[in-house]
């Protein structure tokens, strides 16, 4: 199994849907992030989670929630879908402290299209 | 804040041939630096990394990355490419913060075609 597991690989969807997209590691990892990636722009933080108590928003929160249900799960939302948040979304984990709390472990990343 | 350009959004090698991928950072501190590798459907894989020390880092599958605090680049270089190597390349630049995390800024992407 991955270390880092998103759900659903594939989402096609409607303007103005709920959508959550879920994420799991099994890395043991404290540090919690996701990502959205559009072509020419690279990645874009959107949230970042440093344990379940700790939520934090990134360059592009709007439109967006977050859950940190334990310490490997963290599930990304968007409450009402629009059609310019289709997109690729990456989940990514990150040990606590270290030089390797620099390091960031990704999932497979989902892909939304929002119609 | 920092940021990252890769100059370059698509670049043809022949299979064999060399390659260098340009990447520059902006950042006021020591950064810490990465090249990432995404293949078609996949997630990003850690190529390598620069924290500190020797300026020229070896990653995996044969690549290498000079870093060059003067020119603020962080070049990715493969001396005989590969065809399996055509994939999206990201570089990155991490405040090195590890008390707020590693909110990593990736840039653009660089993507390469290798032809036979």
């Amino acid at each position: 199994d991955a270390d880092v597991t998103q759900t659903p690989r594939n989402r096609i969807t409607k303007t103005g849907k709920r959508i959550m997209l879920e994420c799991s590691q099994t890395k043991g990892h404290d540090r919690m992030y996701w990502y959205r990636q559009d072509p020419g722009l690279g990645l874009r933080l959107i949230y970042y989670s440093f344990d379940v108590k700790d939520i934090n928003k990134g360059e592009i929160s709007d439109g967006y929630s977050v859950s940190r249900q334990a310490q490997a799960k963290f599930s990304l939302s968007l409450e009402s879908a629009i059609p310019n948040q289709t997109a690729l979304y990456f989940c990514a984990t990150s040990p606590p402290r270290g030089s390797g709390a620099n390091v960031l472990t990704f999932g497979a990343g989902s892909r939304l299209t929002v119609l | 804040a920092q940021s990252v350009t890769q100059p370059d959004i698509h670049i043809t090698v022949s299979e064999g041939a060399s390659l260098e991928l340009r990447c520059n950072y902006s950042y006021g501190a020591t950064p810490y630096l990465f090249w990432y590798v995404q293949s078609p459907g996949q997630g990003l894989q850690l190529l390598l990394k620069y924290f500190s020390g020797d300026t020229l880092v070896q990653g995996i599958k044969g690549f290498e990355a000079e870093f060059k605090r003067s020119q603020s680049s962080f070049n990715l270089r493969k001396p005989s490419v590969h065809w399996s190597d055509a994939a999206e390349y990201f570089c990155a630049v991490g405040d090195g913060s590890l008390k707020y995390g590693n909110k990593l800024v990736f840039g653009a992407g660089t993507i390469l075609r290798v032809k036979s």
